[in-house]
């Protein structure tokens, strides 16, 4: 099955610095790659995600890169802020015909990022 | 918010009992996966339910086990609960043919 290694556990980086956290993945079949915030005492909120077939993905401060050939992926924050602090989590799928295996996610480990004022 | 709810917010139960959680899907999805997360680790999968039936389950003994409803709601249940069965528990619903999935807010399930 699928495995998804996360790199770093912890990152603590100043107000205003960049952030960026790593994933690699097992199964070539993957072709789903989404991107979870979660906060204390909450379920994981979705924050970005790309597809196999987008090499960059880029939304406000937060972007995401993929490189298929390598099986790893990026998340990028910008500008952080304190408001950024969270655990963030990558995760991976394998699409089926029905495309109910969206649902079907293996995570990474997580990051715990601290962003200081 | 992401519209789904699950319940209830936090439970303590002891060794050998039963549990059910219960979770309801967001508008209009039609699919629900449940994830354990122990604590300082990722969710991890433990299945899927797609009308009514499942489809597809991680590496989980059978005393896990669950039911999707009509209205797509759905209930996880635990027989004969174990310590390492503590974990926060959480549903996330989905449209099939659609990538994104999105979770509640987790049931805090401890077993003494």
């Amino acid at each position: 099955g699928e495995n998804v290694e996360q790199h770093p556990s912890t990152l603590s980086v100043q107000e205003g610095d960049s952030a960026v956290i790593k994933c690699t993945y097992s199964d070539s079949a993957s072709n789903y790659f989404p991107w979870y915030k979660q906060e204390l005492g909450k379920g994981p909120q979705l924050i970005i995600d790309i597809r196999s077939n987008v090499g960059e993905k880029k939304d406000q401060r937060i972007a995401v890169t993929l490189n298929k050939t390598a099986k790893h992926f990026s998340l990028h924050i910008t500008e952080t802020q304190p408001e950024d602090s969270a655990v963030y989590f990558c995760a991976a799928s394998t699409s089926n015909a029905g495309g109910t295996s969206y649902g079907k996610l293996t995570f990474g480990q997580g990051t715990i990022l601290t962003v200081h004022p | 918010e992401t519209g789904v709810t699950q319940s209830p917010t936090h439970l303590i139960k002891t060794r050998g009992q039963q549990v059910t959680l219960r979770c309801s899907s967001q508008s209009g999805h039609n699919t629900v996966s449940w994830y354990q997360q122990a604590l300082g680790q990722g969710p991890q999968f433990i299945f899927q339910y797609y009308r009514e039936e499942e489809n597809g389950r991680g590496n989980f003994p059978p005393r896990f086990s669950g039911l999707q409803f009509p209205n797509y709601s759905s209930e996880l249940n635990v027989n004969a609960l174990e310590l390492d069965d503590s974990a926060l528990y959480l549903c996330a619903s989905s449209f099939a043919g659609n990538t994104e999935a999105f979770f509640g807010q987790g049931t805090r399930l401890t077993v003494v």
